[in-house]
């Protein structure tokens, strides 16, 4: 079984389009993140949440909105998608709160392009 | 089981100490990357390895990648106190497409 999964694993899509990524994890973990890795292969981090409340909420486009059903899912929606928006974007769930390390989980990533 | 074995899992040393942590991957590695977070705060970039035996430093942290071992390990020199946190590595490989593959982290605690 996939510790942590998102779907779709490639979404080609226009600009002005509104999608949704999906992750979910099936680890018990409390705390889900989404990264965003840029062209350097950079990862970002972009939301955080805990026990399915927010507490890392870095600048982004208000575009963008994470949603949390429970503690186990973590969906990220983005609104009006434009070309800089292409990247990969990787879930990952932890243990515990985003200040100690019980391990990440990395999620296999979902390659976004905007055309 | 876990494609890039990272080790240890948590390490604690005295202030001054040099330490290493290693990043063990199953499946050739075509790029590898070393983060760190701060506690709170989001992985922060350190540096990126892509070719066999590349070396690189920032500060008092070099990390060196192992292509044939499919290894890399990070080293920091008189450690300090500011260099607590999470180190991940992450790495690009590829069986047919190409493929990110993470660590699972090493968490460092440095006693002043």
């Amino acid at each position: 079984d996939t510790a942590v999964s998102q779907t779709p694993k490639y979404l080609v899509t226009q600009m002005g389009n509104d999608k949704s990524i999906k992750c979910e994890q099936n680890l018990g973990h409390d705390t889900m993140y989404w990264y965003k890795q840029d062209s350097k292969k950079f990862l970002k981090i972009m939301f955080s949440y805990n026990n399915k409340e927010l507490i890392i909420n870095e600048t982004v486009p208000n575009r963008f909105s994470p949603k949390s059903p429970d503690k186990a899912h973590l969906n990220l929606h983005i609104n009006s998608l434009e070309l800089g928006d292409s990247a990969v974007y990787f879930c990952a769930s932890s243990q515990g709160d985003p200040r100690g390390n019980y391990g990440y989980t990395f999620g296999s990533g979902t390659r976004l392009t905007v055309v | 089981s876990q494609e890039l074995e990272q080790s240890p899992q948590s390490l604690i040393v005295q202030e001054g100490k040099n330490l290493t942590i290693n990043c063990t991957s199953s499946k050739t590695l075509y790029g590898l990357y070393w983060y760190k977070q701060k506690y709170g705060e989001g992985l922060i970039f350190l540096m990126m390895l892509q070719k066999g035996g590349e070396e690189k430093s920032h500060e008092k942290i070099t990390a060196k990648l192992d292509e044939k071992k499919q290894q890399s390990s990070l080293h920091i020199t008189a450690s300090q106190p500011s260099h607590a946190g999470i180190y991940l590595c992450g790495a690009v490989t590829t069986s047919g497409t190409y493929k990110y593959i993470f660590g699972t982290g090493t968490r460092l605690k440095v006693l002043a």
